[in-house]
């Protein structure tokens, strides 16, 4: 198994562009999340997926939209890049155990 | 937005000292506690899930306690290494679909 993937590695953005991060998980998690790792305060949750069709906002959602078509894909869509979005982003699925699992992360720097 | 709360933020311990943290959540509407490992440059890993009241998890030198009913878990390390430099989350999930809510860490350093 690969777990969870993430891509790209790393991005950078001038400001008003758009650009999509990819998160793929082949243990057949139902539960996904995308979290942004913000200086001195942890994991901000951005948006999270039940299952396929199914996906709700988290804490920080202005500015991102997700969809969730297949139980592997959860991919994270920025339409109008803000220097404020500059972060490192980790998408991760869950267990049943309740066990999180994260990707590598993608690094975004927004200029 | 709940809010969950680590203490100490940092704190540096001496090899061979043994050292807990301590995580404060709102106990409404609990489903499980997790505790993660996040070493630096690298991804979070899952070191405990525990969902019931008095749950004691241990993983080697490491284990956790919960007090769901006064809203606190206890992560103890002890006789610390080098290695177990990093910083450590607790992460609450609660509510409807158990939303997740990480804590801002603590970041352990342990000198040699």
């Amino acid at each position: 198994n690969a777990g969870v993937t993430q891509t790209p590695k790393f991005r950078i953005l001038k400001i008003g562009q758009s650009m999509t991060l990819q998160c793929t998980q082949d243990m057949n998690h139902n539960y996904m999340y995308w979290y942004r790792q913000d200086p001195g305060m942890g994991l901000k949750l951005i948006y999270y997926s039940v299952g396929a069709g199914i996906t709700d906002k988290g804490e920080v959602p202005n500015g991102y939209n997700v969809s969730r078509s297949t139980t592997e894909d959860f991919p994270l869509r920025l339409e109008l890049a803000a220097p404020s979005q500059t972060s490192v982003y980790f998408c991760a699925s869950r267990h049943m155990d309740q066990t999180q699992y994260f990707g590598p992360g993608t690094r975004l720097l927004v200029l | 937005i709940l809010n969950v709360e680590q203490s100490p933020q940092s704190l540096h311990v001496q090899e061979g000292d043994s050292t807990n943290f301590t995580c404060s959540f709102p106990s409404s509407n609990f489903y499980a506690l997790h505790w993660y490992r996040w070493e630096t440059a690298k991804s979070p890993e899952a070191l405990f899930v525990m969902t019931l009241n008095g749950d004691e998890k241990k993983k080697g030198r490491i284990s956790a306690t919960l007090n769901t009913k006064e809203g606190y878990s206890y992560l103890y390390i002890k006789g610390s290494q080098p290695e177990d430099s990093a910083t450590y989350l607790c992460a609450l999930a609660a509510g409807g679909y158990q939303k997740v809510t990480f804590g801002t860490g603590t970041k352990l350093q342990v000198i040699p």
